[in-house]
């Protein structure tokens, strides 16, 4: 199984600034990386595929890079509505997708 | 707009089957690009992929739970469902349906399942 690593547990911004959130995977997952946001009370919603692409209706201020073990997403000008936990999943070992355990962005 | 909606009970007894259904619409399941499937999130935890299957009943479990999963599909009605068997209180979770489009792109707004006697 593919473990997936996220770093920090919390990240605390303020609004207007960037926040960098990390992913790390125990083995290469080649670009096979996507990012979640998740809301209290709401489903999951993706952000980035491909490690780099921002999905359908996605605001250009988030921005994913990395591939091989390493990823990064972030978020250039921090909104109010961007304060959420984080998810990173790999699905380069398909269909055993593995996610990371999360990164709660809060409110500096 | 493609959407899919969780139902089933919220309450199981201990060492008894979860059953809950995905009703799909906006789009057909019988799609080829896609598998459709299973994640839950126990209260204030992470994300655990269950399971997937594709229209014509192909599936895959997480070996950590296979022994006690079965994922359906009744391409007719639009839906798929998960059985999760001989259920504990660590199965208490939100259980979400979802798409599966290499990654997630799709997920239905989840349906929490309480384990207790």
């Amino acid at each position: 199984e593919i473990v997936m690593t996220q770093s920090p547990a919390t990240l605390s911004v303020s609004p207007g600034e960037r926040a960098t959130l990390s992913c790390r995977a125990s083995q290469s997952v080649s670009s096979n990386l996507a990012w979640y946001q998740q809301k209290p009370g709401q489903a999951p919603r993706l952000l980035i595929y491909g490690a780099s692409t921002r999905a359908t209706g996605i605001p250009a201020r988030f921005s994913g890079s990395g591939s091989g073990t390493e990823f990064t997403l972030t978020i250039s000008s921090l909104q109010s509505e961007d304060f959420a936990v984080y998810y990173c999943q790999q699905y380069n070992n398909w269909p055993l997708y593995t996610f990371g355990q999360g990164t709660k962005l809060e409110i500096k | 707009q493609l959407q899919l909606q969780e139902s089933g009970p919220g309450l199981v007894k201990p060492s008894e089957t979860l059953s809950l259904t995905c009703t799909v619409s906006g789009g057909s399941i019988s799609s080829s690009s896609y598998y459709w499937g299973w994640i839950r999130q126990p209260p204030g935890k992470g994300l655990e992929w269950i399971g997937s299957i594709y229209y014509s009943g192909s599936t895959y479990y997480n070996p950590s739970l296979k022994s006690r999963v079965t994922i359906s599909v009744d391409t007719s009605k639009n839906q798929f469902s998960l059985k999760l068997s001989s259920v504990t209180a660590a199965d208490t979770a939100v259980y979400y349906c979802a798409r599966e489009n290499w990654s997630i792109d799709y997920w239905g707004q989840g349906t929490l399942v309480t384990v207790s006697s």
